[in-house]
């Protein structure tokens, strides 16, 4: 198994642009997890999904970031428009059903300059 | 709400002796998992040890144990003949049993092993 595949690893972007971060789950996981890891902050839940369906978006910080699972093999964390503020690891981790243990991926760290 | 704290933002110990650190949080529910996770240099996230909180009994795998004492919510991690290859920031996290998916994580405490 491959685990749980984000990408890209680093991205450097440029303030006022857009950014996509991407996830793909372990296969036959049903729940995606997307958190952000600053340190000040530390490592904070933004949304998690459900089959597909997101289930609490309460962590995401605001209506810049969203995020979108179209499909059981693929979700997207995006910031439009992206501030140096957002600078940090972002991190998508994902289980089965009825298991308690999640699955992390690598991490994207994000610059905001 | 449950919050999660680690007191103690540094520490090291030497190769071959043994270290505890420690977690507090704080909840009303009565069921509930506690994680201790490892984060290297690499950023991976590595699941050390788990503790379910109607389990009495401490869990233990290999150099790594848990000190859970649920009436003062308190659960420490002990790592034994510690190794050059625990060094890494390492992470206390709890999760509600009954509908819980979401983790709250400590602020993390730095493990340094000097040889």
């Amino acid at each position: 198994d491959a685990g749980v595949i984000q990408s890209p690893r680093h991205e450097v972007t440029e303030m006022g642009q857009e950014v996509t971060l991407r996830c793909k789950p372990i296969s036959g996981h049903d729940y995606l997890f997307w958190y952000r890891q600053t340190m000040m902050r530390g490592l904070e839940l933004l949304i998690y999904f459900n089959n597909n369906v997101p289930i609490d978006d309460s962590g995401m910080p605001e209506d810049r970031f969203s995020a979108k699972m179209p499909n059981a093999s693929f979700s997207t964390l995006k910031i439009q428009p992206s501030e140096p503020r957002d600078s940090a690891v972002y991190f998508c981790a994902s289980k089965g059903g009825g298991l308690w243990e999640q699955f992390f991926g690598p991490g994207t760290r994000l610059t905001v300059l | 709400a449950q919050t999660v704290t680690q007191s103690q933002p540094e520490m090291s110990v030497q190769e071959a002796e043994t270290v505890t650190l420690s977690c507090t949080y704080d909840t009303s529910e009565n069921n509930y998992y506690l994680f201790w996770y490892k984060q290297p240099p690499s950023r991976q996230m590595i699941l050390v040890i788990r503790q379910e909180a109607y389990k009495q009994q401490n869990a233990t795998e290999n150099r790594f144990s848990v000190n859970f004492q649920k009436a003062a919510k308190s659960f420490s991690l002990k790592i034994s003949d510690s190794q050059l290859g625990d060094t890494a920031m390492y992470f206390c996290a709890f999760m509600k049993h009954e509908g819980g998916n979401d983790m709250r994580f400590g602020a993390g405490t730095r493990l340094t092993v000097k040889p």
